[in-house]
């Protein structure tokens, strides 16, 4: 079974413009989470997407933004860009049920300058 | 808030040793909890889960969980210097949906 892909890998952008990034989930998978990770804040989570519908949101202000797809691709956008959001940006699936596994795709390093 | 709470290390073992690591939370209603591996650069990889009391066992890694004492820990026997990375505890629960906090990682350095 192929895994969790992510697209770009990596980016470079400046202050104020936006960004998106994509993330496909392993086949059958249905949930899609996104998580911000920083050397000083570790994983922060950012929303969960499951069947098309946000199902969780984390403590993120609204210039970060998501949506899923019928084929359950996932898409999160950054708007207006700031320094502070250069971090790794990981998207990760499961399937349904609370007992479910969560498998990280490789990740796309976002760069603000 | 929940919480969930692991040593930033760095834990350093020799070769050959039994490496523990270890995770508590906040909260008594968890449903699930696991361990991934993070090496440096890369993202995080799950090794273990494990969601009653008890042991489990995979290889040279052992997740232990105790709900009444809300810790889970890993227990990596016979640790090689490819087990150098940062390990973090990830706990799901159950709040109307499902929600995964993971601690902020320990990091381990097996020296050869």
């Amino acid at each position: 079974k192929a895994g969790v892909t992510q697209t770009p890998r990596y980016l470079i952008k400046t202050r104020g413009q936006q960004v998106t990034l994509s993330c496909s989930p392993i086949s059958g998978h249905r949930s899609v989470s996104w998580y911000q990770q920083t050397p000083g804040q570790g994983l922060q989570f950012l929303f969960e997407y499951f069947s098309e519908t946000q199902r969780n949101k984390g403590n993120f202000p609204g210039r970060f933004s998501g949506r899923q797809f019928s084929n359950s691709r996932s898409e999160m956008n950054v708007s207006t860009l700031e320094l502070g959001d250069s971090a790794l940006y990981l998207c990760a699936s499961s399937g349904a049920g609370q007992n479910n596994e969560q498998f990280f795709g490789p990740g796309t390093r976002l760069t603000v300058l | 808030q929940k919480e969930v709470e692991q040593n930033s290390g760095p834990l350093s073992v020799p070769e050959g040793a039994i490496a523990s690591l270890n995770c508590t939370y906040s909260d008594r209603v968890s449903q699930s909890f696991f361990w991934y591996r993070q090496y440096s650069g890369k993202s995080p990889e799950l090794i273990m889960s494990i969601y009653s009391n008890g042991d489990k066992e995979d290889g040279r890694f052992t997740a232990q969980l105790n709900k009444a004492s809300q810790y889970v820990s890993l227990l990596i026997r016979d640790s090689q210097p490819s087990d150098s990375a940062t390990y973090l505890c990830a706990v799901n629960y159950n709040s109307g949906t499902y929600k995964y906090i993971f601690g902020t990682g320990t990091r381990l350095k097996v020296l050869a």
